[in-house]
């Protein structure tokens, strides 16, 4: 198994320019999330898929959209990226087994907005 | 305000040298806490789950504990490969997928 992979690894983007982060797992988790990774701050989530078809915001979803395309793949998009959103971007699935949750993450994209 | 604290931010082990990270959170009902491993240029990775108080677990040189208001992540005779940033995260009671997570804690061996 694969786990969590995610493409591109690295991107550079111009402001106002648009892009998509994919992200897909093999482990036919039903949950799927995207995180974003800050210098000096937690990871933050930015929206979650309990379902194909479903997807929630997160605490800041504000500038990025998402589609749950089917059970295994989750992706993020940038409609006009700005500097603010240079980040490291997570993806993430996660499963219940005996009560007990568990959540893998996806190597990482790294985003340079200039 | 659901917050989550992990001190020290950093930390620096001689090899063998044991030692603590805590974990300390404020959140309305806590449905788990979890603890990763982060190595540089990578996703975090797994470690641990914790869902009460008295909980313990293993897992070769570490071990996690949980009271009401904290958790530490003990490290015993810790060796090189043991250097990573070490997540903690908990998990509200309200919503399955809220967690939050604390800044970390930078070790090195």
């Amino acid at each position: 198994n694969a786990g969590v992979t995610q493409t591109p690894k690295f991107q550079v983007l111009k402001t106002g320019q648009s892009m998509t982060l994919q992200c897909a797992q093999d482990m036919n988790h039903n949950s799927m999330y995207w995180y974003r990774q800050d210098p000096g701050m937690g990871l933050r989530l930015i929206y979650y898929s309990a379902s194909e078809g479903t997807t929630d915001k997160g605490e800041v979803p504000n500038g990025y959209n998402v589609s749950r395309l089917n059970k295994r793949e989750f992706s993020l998009r940038l409609e006009s990226a700005a500097p603010s959103q240079t980040s490291v971007y997570f993806c993430a699935s996660s499963v219940e087994t005996s009560g007990r949750e568990t959540q893998y993450f996806g190597p990482g994209t790294r985003l340079l907005v200039l | 305000e659901d917050q989550v604290t992990q001190s020290p931010e950093a930390l620096r082990l001689q090899e063998g040298e044991s030692s603590s990270l805590n974990c300390s959170y404020t959140v309305s009902g806590l449905r788990g806490l979890f603890w990763y491993r982060q190595d540089p240029g990578k996703g975090p990775e797994f470690l641990f789950t914790l869902y009460s108080a008295g909980e313990e677990k293993e897992k070769e040189r570490l071990k996690a504990t949980l009271t009401k208001k904290e958790s530490f992540l003990h490290i015993t005779a810790p060796k090189p490969e043991d250097s990573a940033t070490y997540l903690c995260a908990v998990q509200e009671e309200s919503g399955t997928y809220k967690y939050i997570f604390g800044t970390g804690t930078r070790l090195k061996v």
